[in-house]
Parts: structure tokens; sequence; C-alpha cells
């Protein structure tokens, strides 16, 4: 079973639009940490906000924030007032804290292509 | 300082090459990594090193090498590759292994082509 799913291969939004990428996880480790990570077509992994499983706030960071829901396991990433410069590809990746079967390594999703339309 | 670098950007051998990669951070972190990842695919974790000891290869085959020299430099040698091994290359650094939430800080990557 997939531990992280992202259901949109592709997302359009129009510029100065928030835009939620979907993220769902699954893991049976009380203590995990999930990510945000922006891929510009330059290959760079740029890392952009951080959930972890006891935060009892969803974390914000700057116009990127995450919306976490611990019951329905999922980790959405809003962009609010999209810029042209936010046209990537977006993986969302856990980390379970008790080692695992994963090692305490990043898993990542497959993966959303967002394109952000002037 | 919060970069992570790595050299060459671009990289194309044949399949008889010795090749290296490069990558070196400086900001006191104690694991580092190196990632593959296909075009519009994930990336795919290959080695961990902490405190400059190998501490995970995820069944890579013989023909890359990695190496840790010291904390801030870790290098990933290429020999005998195959076209399917053409991809982008990244290496990643953090605090350690199990310290904290383990933000893993990225670097530009390299697009090695084999042919």
């Amino acid at each position: 079973a997939q531990k992280i799913t992202q259901t949109q291969p592709g997302m359009f939004v129009q510029e100065k639009e928030a835009v939620t990428l979907d993220c769902t996880y699954d893991t049976s480790d009380p203590s995990y940490g999930l990510f945000w990570y922006k891929q510009p077509s330059s290959g760079e992994m740029i890392f952009l906000i951080y959930q972890g499983s006891y935060d009892q706030q969803n974390a914000t960071e700057g116009r990127y924030s995450l919306n976490f829901q611990k019951a329905r396991k999922s980790a959405n990433l809003v962009i609010s007032a999209s810029q042209l410069g936010d046209s990537a590809m977006y993986f969302c990746a856990m980390r379970e804290m008790n080692y695992g079967g994963s090692q305490g390594n990043l898993i990542f999703g497959k993966g959303t292509k967002l394109s952000v339309k002037p | 300082d919060t970069e992570v670098t790595q050299t060459p950007k671009h990289l194309v051998m044949g399949m008889t090459n010795k090749k290296s990669l490069k990558c070196e951070q400086h900001m006191g972190h104690r694991a580092m990594y190196w990632y593959k990842q296909k075009a519009k695919k994930p990336p795919e974790l290959m080695f961990v090193y902490s405190y400059e000891k190998l501490s995970i290869n995820e069944s890579v085959p013989s023909r890359f090498s990695p190496e840790c020299p010291n904390s801030s430099l870790l290098n990933l040698h290429l020999h005998a590759l195959q076209p399917e091994d053409s991809a982008l290359y990244l290496c990643a650094s953090s605090q350690g292994r199990w310290v904290g939430y383990n933000e893993q800080f990225f670097g530009p990557g390299t697009r090695l082509t084999v042919l």
C-alpha cells in the first residue's frame, strides 16, 4: 500500500488565486513528520513547510499553509495568492520517527505538477 | 550558509567511463544522502551517510560507489554505467538522521546522461 498518495497529477490555477494540493498518508507510527517540497524545472528540491504529528496547530510559512487533518490522515498544501513562479512539481513526503519499515527516511508521494496561468 | 552544492550540473558519459559526482555542505550537518530521480517521478533514496559512515544502501548496484571523505563532502563514484542510469542525481543533508524532524536540504542536482 502506498504510504503517501497525491491524487492530482496536474493542477492549473489562475495567478493570484489560492490552490490546494492534496496529500493523504498511511502510517501506524504515532510519531511522524509531514513535509512539502517544491521542485521547479531546474531540478532543485526546495523545502516549503513541515507538520509534526503532535503539532496542535496547522503549520504556516508565508503564502504556504498545511491543512492537517490527523483523523483523516491528510496534509494538504494551500498556496495563497499564486504567482507565476509557483509553477513547479510539488511533492508531499513523510518521515516516520519510530523507525518502522521506512527506517526514518523520507517517503515521497508521486507529486503534483502545478501550472499557474497569467 | 544553508546551501548544498553539487558539481557538475550536467554530465554526459559513456558506458566505459569513470566519473564522480560531488556534493558539499557547510551547515554542520552530520547526515548526507544520495537520491536518484527519473523524469516525472519522485526521488528514490540510494545511500545515507550518518557521521561519515554508510548507514543505508538501498540495494544500489555496485557500479555506484559512495564515499564520504569528511563531514562536509559526499562523493558518488560512477563506473560502467548503463543508459538506464541516466537521471537527476540529488544530494541532500540534514542535521542528523534522528535529530528533530530532520528537514533535508537538497542540492540543485546533477543531470547525468549515459550514452
